[in-house]
């Protein structure tokens, strides 16, 4: 079965460093999303992305965080001057287009540290 | 603006036994979807079951089913003969027209053997 793949599986930087979060979606997928959980709470939305653009984004996701899909595989989430507070598991996502029953399917996240 | 409330933290059951994790949500959509995801201690986010909001029937899959009660907006899962792989954190979620999915915050189910 299809996967969504997400490397690295664990990310440690330093704070005030720039990160990039890269994850390869399910190849006919055309909805990608972010989502984070910071150890032990609720997963967060961060941002969701169809056709090259930005469909939606959480109060989270401020002008320190980026998304882009370079190539026709990859969908990478950056994050600009890392803060103490973005230590989280960041969980990436995609699902079929069409219809509000598919389900997301999750990459089995990156675990950033920030020190 | 939608929200899912897990009002149970933690659960705990009996091998063997079968327990309800209550879900509740709210919204002033007609159309849209609930699910259930099971995070095991791989921290991966695993699917268990959805239902769809205009189908009055309820789903189930395998020992996994859910109790849909449309008017009031409750979304309970059920797992019957519980096993020792169920022990997980399992996040109740919501998805209407706008495409991302609200999760609740996690009920951590502990399975006693």
């Amino acid at each position: 079965e299809p996967e969504v793949t997400q490397t690295p599986s664990h990310q440690v930087t330093q704070m005030g460093q720039e990160v990039i979060l890269r994850c390869v979606p399910i190849s006919n997928h055309l909805y990608f999303y972010w989502y984070r959980q910071i150890l032990g709470q609720k997963v967060e939305f961060l941002v969701s992305f169809y056709n090259n653009e930005i469909s939606e984004k959480s109060e989270i996701f401020d002008d320190q965080f980026s998304v882009e899909r370079p190539d026709g595989s990859n969908f990478t989430l950056k994050i600009r001057s890392t803060k103490l507070e973005d230590s989280a598991m960041y969980f990436c996502a995609s699902s079929e287009p069409g219809a509000l029953n598919s389900p997301l399917h999750f990459g089995n996240g990156t675990r950033l540290t920030v020190t | 603006a939608q929200t899912v409330t897990q009002s149970q933290p933690e659960m705990s059951v009996q091998e063997a036994e079968t327990v309800t994790l209550s879900c509740t949500y709210d919204t002033s959509e007609s159309d849209y979807y609930l699910f259930w995801y099971k995070q095991p201690p791989s921290r991966q986010m695993i699917l268990v079951i959805r239902q769809e909001a205009y189908k009055q029937q309820n789903a189930t899959e395998n020992r996994f089913s859910v109790n849909f009660q449309k008017a009031a907006k409750s979304f309970s899962l059920k797992i019957s003969d519980s096993q020792l792989g169920d022990a997980a954190m399992y996040f109740c979620a919501y998805r209407s027209g706008d495409d991302k999915i609200i999760f609740g915050k996690g009920t951590r189910l502990h399975i006693l053997p």
